[in-house]
């Protein structure tokens, strides 16, 4: 079955240093893989599609097929990145898409 | 306007009631999500209406009733809820996948936090 896999619940690091959330996922086909952020009183939106191989906020992702992982990783953390962060997948159907939610990595920028 | 919209922000009911959440979008998305989360979970996914006709019902119980009148308004019908459905109640919509592709993005409103007595 299609899963995904945050392995930590809460990460903790200082201002300025460096970032990786992991991200882990099992998939039968091709997977199509996302990175959600969730702000504190804010909506969830999209930070990232492993697709537009772009760079948000500072972050980025690569898709990495071998060891079938999507982690989040930013060199230089800063305060305002606190948040929840969820890896997912997403599936497709014929008429609509399926998104499968990690269980969140909370992200916490200490001063 | 790129925002989905949600009302009410807050909503208490007891458990003989009958409320409606309600879900607007003026994107042109065709197709439109319900999601239940949990305090400190992920949303799970309830249910997706694509051109406005249910496509996947991931098994929810009865007492939940979602319905979709036109394209850009999606509700979902509550009866005889339980305490253990509070929670938050998220949409979202999206553009449908075509022969071109194309981005399907997800956008989410900023829920209906729901207390059940």
């Amino acid at each position: 079955a299609q899963r995904v896999t945050q392995p930590e619940k809460l990460l903790s690091v200082f201002k300025g240093a460096p970032v990786e959330l992991k991200c882990n996922y099992s998939y039968s086909g091709s997977p199509e893989l996302f990175w959600y952020v969730q702000y504190s009183r804010q909506r969830l939106q999209l930070l990232l599609r492993h697709i537009s191989r772009e760079s948000i906020k500072g972050f980025t992702a690569d898709l990495n097929k071998g060891e079938t992982s999507f982690h989040l990783k930013k060199p230089f953390a800063q305060e305002e990145d606190s948040a929840m962060y969820y890896c997912a997948l997403r599936e497709p159907y014929s008429s609509a898409s399926k998104i499968i939610f990690g269980s969140g990595t909370r992200l916490s920028i200490r001063p | 306007d790129t925002e989905v919209t949600q009302t009410p922000k807050h909503l208490v009911m007891g458990m003989t009631n009958k409320k409606s959440l309600k879900c607007e979008q003026h994107m042109g998305h065709r197709a439109m999500y319900w999601y239940k989360q949990k305090a400190k979970k992920p949303p799970e996914l309830m249910f997706v209406y694509s051109y406005e006709k249910l496509s996947i019902n991931e098994s929810v119980p009865s007492r939940f009733s979602p319905e979709c009148p036109n394209s850009s308004l999606l509700n979902l019908h509550l009866h005889a809820l339980q305490p253990e459905d509070s929670a938050l109640y998220l949409c979202a919509s999206s553009r449908l996948p075509t022969p071109r592709g194309g981005e399907e993005t997800q956008y989410f409103g900023p829920g209906t936090r729901l207390l059940v007595l």
